[in-house]
């Protein structure tokens, strides 16, 4: 079956430093692939989205590419904030009904 | 618009007590789901929703019944609590198509004791 596996966080960075959560996937068909975001005590945002091969996904100076011949969707941000502490959930969506399956999630923290 | 809100936000049940959880969107979409979130183990698919009139088991649904009452209003029920139910729920509703993204409501945390 379908499968996102994520790097185990938690991750701890300083403010400003770069960020890469590593995403890989296994999936039947063609998925399409996401971002998702949790803030504490909060239900998942969605960040960013890919749908073919090499699509980039962007926001809030968040960035993704969809590698078919990696099968990766790696999430980077090049200068993190604090305000960017939370979970961060890669998942794909296949099916008719367009289900998501998720990563395990990856804790990021940024200290001032 | 209040996006998707689930009722209760918190609660305590003993084994073997029932409860239902109550889901409700206002954008009008067609799909639903309930995840359930556990440590370590991201989101899981309990149900879904795939229309008004149709459910469907996700990846866990032992345990777990769903009504999908109106375009509106999915909720979830537990017959009989078990310590393994234990939990934070999700519920989140999507427009059909291809790339529609899901949209998220606070989650309903449950204890069983």
């Amino acid at each position: 079956g379908d499968s996102v596996t994520q790097m185990e966080g938690p991750v701890t960075l300083s403010e400003e430093a770069f960020l890469t959560i590593n995403c890989t996937y296994t999936a039947t068909g063609y998925p399409s692939l996401f971002w998702y975001v949790q803030y504490p005590g909060e239900g998942l945002q969605l960040l960013l989205k890919a749908t073919k091969a090499d699509d980039k996904g962007s926001n809030k100076g968040f960035e993704a590419t969809y590698r078919k011949e990696t099968t990766s969707f790696h999430l980077e941000k090049g200068s993190v904030q604090v305000s960017d502490s939370a979970v961060y959930f890669c998942a794909l969506s296949t099916g008719s009904a367009r289900q998501l399956t998720f990563g395990s999630g990856t804790q990021l923290t940024v200290l001032p | 618009n209040a996006g998707v809100t689930q009722t209760p936000k918190f609660q305590v049940l003993k084994t073997g007590q029932s409860m239902t959880l109550q889901c409700a969107q206002d954008m009008n979409h067609n799909s639903m789901y309930w995840y359930r979130q556990d440590p370590g183990m991201g989101l899981r698919l309990i149900y879904y929703s795939a229309s008004e009139g149709t459910t469907d088991k996700g990846e866990v649904p032992n345990g777990y019944n769903v009504s999908r009452l109106n375009k509106r209003e999915f909720s979830l029920r537990l017959e009989s609590a078990a310590p393994s139910q234990t939990s934070v729920y999700f519920c989140a509703s999507s427009e059909q198509g291809l790339y529609n993204e899901q949209f998220f409501g606070p989650g309903t945390r449950l204890t069983v004791l």
